[in-house]
């Protein structure tokens, strides 16, 4: 198992690009996440989904748009990057913490550079 | 609303010493889960332990140990006999077990340096 993978790694976009950060898992994860990483500020939720077909917003959601068509994939848009953006993003992902909660996995991250 | 303290913001240590990483927690959940991840310099993030609310036995995992007590809100990470390639960030998180809200809620991380 490749467990959950990130493309691309690294990416500079320019302000006002947009652009699709890919995440996908191959354990038949239900539940899937995207985080963000700070400097010094520890990881911030960004969205979540349960379940193909459904998405729920984090704590930092703002700037960001899911869809999760798959079990398998669940990519983040950014529509109109802005510098505040830049930050490493991390794609989770975990059994239904309903059954007794288990791990989140996560993916390598992508570096996101907005200038 | 939950949260998790990691006071210590960087922490130095000579190979061989023991080191202590402190967490606190804050929740109103009765269930819950204490998590904590090591996110070596690649970058990344690696489960390290899971521990629940109704179970507070300390945990032993080779150089490693975990102290959980409910009393202060604390589950603190010991490494015993540090190694250089322990350097690395530590992060310790919680979820309570509320359906679709059990979302991690990590501290903000310990940086820990060992050197040779």
């Amino acid at each position: 198992n490749a467990g959950v993978t990130q493309t691309p790694k690294f990416r500079i976009l320019k302000i006002g690009q947009s652009m699709t950060l890919q995440c996908t898992q191959d354990m038949n994860h239900n539940y899937m996440y995207w985080y963000r990483q700070d400097p010094g500020m520890g990881l911030k939720l960004i969205y979540y989904s349960v379940g193909a077909g459904i998405t729920d917003k984090g704590e930092v959601p703002n700037g960001y748009n899911v869809s999760r068509s798959t079990t398998e994939d669940f990519p983040l848009r950014l529509e109109l990057a802005a510098p505040s953006q830049t930050s490493v993003y991390f794609c989770a992902s975990s059994w239904d913490p309903n059954r007794g909660f288990n791990e989140q996995f996560f993916g390598p991250g992508t570096r996101l550079t907005v200038l | 609303a939950q949260k998790v303290t990691q006071a210590q913001t960087e922490i130095s240590v000579v190979e061989k010493e023991d080191v202590t990483l402190d967490c606190v927690y804050e929740t109103r959940d009765t269930t819950y889960y204490l998590f904590w991840y090591k996110q070596p310099p690649s970058g990344e993030l690696v489960f390290l332990i899971r521990r629940n609310s109704f179970d507070e036995q300390n945990e032993i995992s080779g150089r490693y140990s975990w102290n959980f007590q409910k009393s202060t809100s604390s589950f603190n990470f010991t490494i015993t006999a540090s190694q250089v390639v322990d350097s690395a960030v530590y992060f310790c998180a919680l979820s309570t077990n509320t359906g679709a809200n059990s979302k991690l809620t990590f501290g903000k991380g310990i940086t820990l340096s060992v050197r040779p």
